[in-house]
């Protein structure tokens, strides 16, 4: 069962366009979702999170849109740039009421941004 | 570099063979994951520690894998008797875990290779 998905699989933009990748969860009990960029060979490394308490969070050119109540969440990056050219994973997590707080992560999109 | 660190980051190993993986949190952070992640995918929850107590182990961990974290520090993952499948990179992240600030920073991984 997968519990997070996440789309596209793969993304091509151009230099200053705008990314957006789109995921959908099902476990409702999920109250923390971070999105994560990946270079390859690297270890995942945190660019955004949000809480279900919000609706928008904005971190420079990256946004995250949140939709309660139809189970979705997305991360926007706008003015997109050829150092932005990554894999980016949307998670989620139960944080709160003394849980482990594991990650349940999507599958990736992998975000090519041309010159 | 006070990140998360991990090694080996590379490993080779003939099917069958036993394999020890080390990771070094961040100092001070009190929890400590490992994740698994194989090509085109994104991680999995393996195994959690809060201080030296393994407090959650995924169905995905086989008894041919054990996880320790002696005093609380470093931890170190064990794969008895390799097989193909185990083939993956292999993630630590650690985290603070004061309840307000549950950020998992991960390590840039160990990449297992199962001949």
């Amino acid at each position: 069962q997968q519990q997070v998905k996440q789309s596209p699989q793969s993304l091509i933009v151009q230099k200053g366009g705008i990314s957006i990748i789109n995921c959908a969860y099902e476990n409702t009990a999920f109250d923390y979702f971070p999105w994560y960029q990946q270079f390859p060979g690297k270890g995942p490394a945190l660019l955004i999170a949000i809480r279900p308490d919000v609706s928008e969070k904005k971190e420079g050119r990256f946004t995250i849109s949140f939709n309660k109540s139809a189970k979705q969440f997305s991360l926007h990056i706008m003015d997109s740039q050829p150092g932005d050219s990554a894999t980016y994973f949307c998670a989620a997590s139960i944080d709160s009421g003394g849980s482990n707080y594991k990650l349940t992560f999507g599958k990736g999109t992998l975000l090519t941004v041309n010159p | 570099d006070t990140g998360v660190s991990q090694d080996p980051r590379h490993k080779i190993t003939k099917r069958g063979q036993n394999v020890t993986f080390r990771c070094d949190p961040i100092s001070e952070h009190n929890r400590l994951y490992w994740y698994r992640q194989t090509l085109g995918q994104g991680p999995e929850f393996l195994t959690y520690f809060q201080n030296e107590a393994q407090l959650e182990k995924s169905r995905l961990l086989s008894d041919r894998f054990s996880a320790e974290r002696p005093k609380g520090s470093f931890s170190t993952l064990e794969i008895q008797r390799t097989e193909q499948g185990d083939s993956a990179m292999y993630l630590c992240a650690s985290s603070l875990g004061t309840g307000s600030e549950e950020t998992q920073y991960f390590g840039p991984g160990t990449r297992l290779l199962v001949l």
